[in-house]
C-alpha cells in the first residue's frame, strides 16, 4: 500500500516562507492534497495537484511535484500567525476511492 | 458551498450506551466518509459509502454501524465502545466516481466537517 511521510514540526518567523515537505511511495498516485487541521477542528482543504503537474500556485501557497522522487511540497509565502496548524498531505491511488494522509507537520509561527 | 455539518460537536458515552453521530451535505456528493482521528495521528478510514452503498469497510469493529439513509445523510451508530476509542470523528464527503489517469476533474476532493469529540468513561 502508499505510504506517506513528512517531517513532524516546522518553526517559522512570521513573515517569512515556510516549506513543508512530503514523499509518497505509490508512483501511481493521481492526486496530491494539502489539508490544513486547526486545534479541535476537521480538515481544511488547501490545495491539490494532478500528477502530471509539477507546479500550482494559489495565492501565498505553492505546491511543488517531483514525480520522479515522489516528493512533494507546499511552500506557504508570508506566513503568518494564523497560519499555525498541523499540515496533512495525502496521496490518491489510481482506481482507489480513498487517500492515504501522512503523519501531519506542525507548522509553528513565531511573532 | 463546501460545508459537511456533524452533530454533535461533543459527545462523552458510558460503555454500555447506544449513540449515534450525523453528518449532513448538501453539495450532491455521492461519496461520504467516516474517519477515526487521535491525538497528533492522521485521520484513519473507517467507512466509505458510495451512492448510498458500503463500498470500503476497513475492518472496523462490529461495535461501530454505519448508515447511509439517503445521498446527504451519513450515520454512525455506536454500541458497546470502549475507552480506546475515544477520539475525534470525522465524516467527509466526495463528488464520487474514480478518476482516471486523464481526468482533471478531482471527484475524490474530500471536504470535511468539524467533528464530533467522542469520549467514553
Amino acid at each position: 500500500g502508499e505510504d506517506v511521510e513528512q517531517s513532524l514540526f516546522l518553526s517559522v518567523r512570521e513573515g517569512d516562507s515556510s516549506v513543508i515537505n512530503c514523499t509518497y511511495t505509490d508512483s501511481s498516485s493521481t492526486y496530491l492534497y494539502w489539508y490544513k487541521q486547526e486545534p479541535g477542528a476537521g480538515l481544511q482543504l488547501l490545495t491539490y495537484i494532478f500528477s502530471n503537474m509539477d507546479m500550482k500556485q494559489d495565492q501565498r501557497l505553492t505546491v511543488l511535484l517531483n514525480k520522479k522522487d515522489k516528493h512533494l511540497s507546499l511552500r506557504i509565502a508570508d506566513t503568518q500567525t494564523g497560519d499555525s496548524a498541523i499540515y496533512f498531505c495525502a496521496a490518491e491511488q489510481r482506481g482507489y476511492q480513498k487517500v492515504t494522509f501522512g503523519t501531519g507537520t506542525k507548522l509553528q509561527v513565531i511573532p | 458551498d463546501t460545508e459537511v455539518t456533524q452533530t454533535p460537536k461533543h459527545l462523552v458515552m458510558g460503555m454500555t450506551n447506544k449513540k449515534s453521530l450525523k453528518c449532513e451535505q448538501h453539495m450532491g456528493h455521492r461519496a461520504m466518509y467516516w474517519y477515526k482521528q487521535k491525538a497528533k495521528k492522521p485521520p484513519e478510514l473507517m467507512f466509505v459509502y458510495s451512492y448510498e452503498k458500503l463500498s470500503i469497510n476497513e475492518s472496523v469493529p462490529s461495535r461501530f454501524s454505519p448508515e447511509c439513509p439517503n445521498s446527504s445523510l451519513l450515520n454512525l451508530h455506536l454500541h458497546a465502545l470502549q475507552p480506546e476509542d475515544s477520539a475525534l470523528y470525522l465524516c467527509a464527503s466526495s463528488q464520487g466516481g474514480l478518476a482516471g489517469a486523464q481526468q482533471r476533474i478531482a471527484k475524490n476532493i474530500q471536504y470535511f466537517g468539524a467533528g464530533t469529540r467522542l469520549s467514553v468513561l
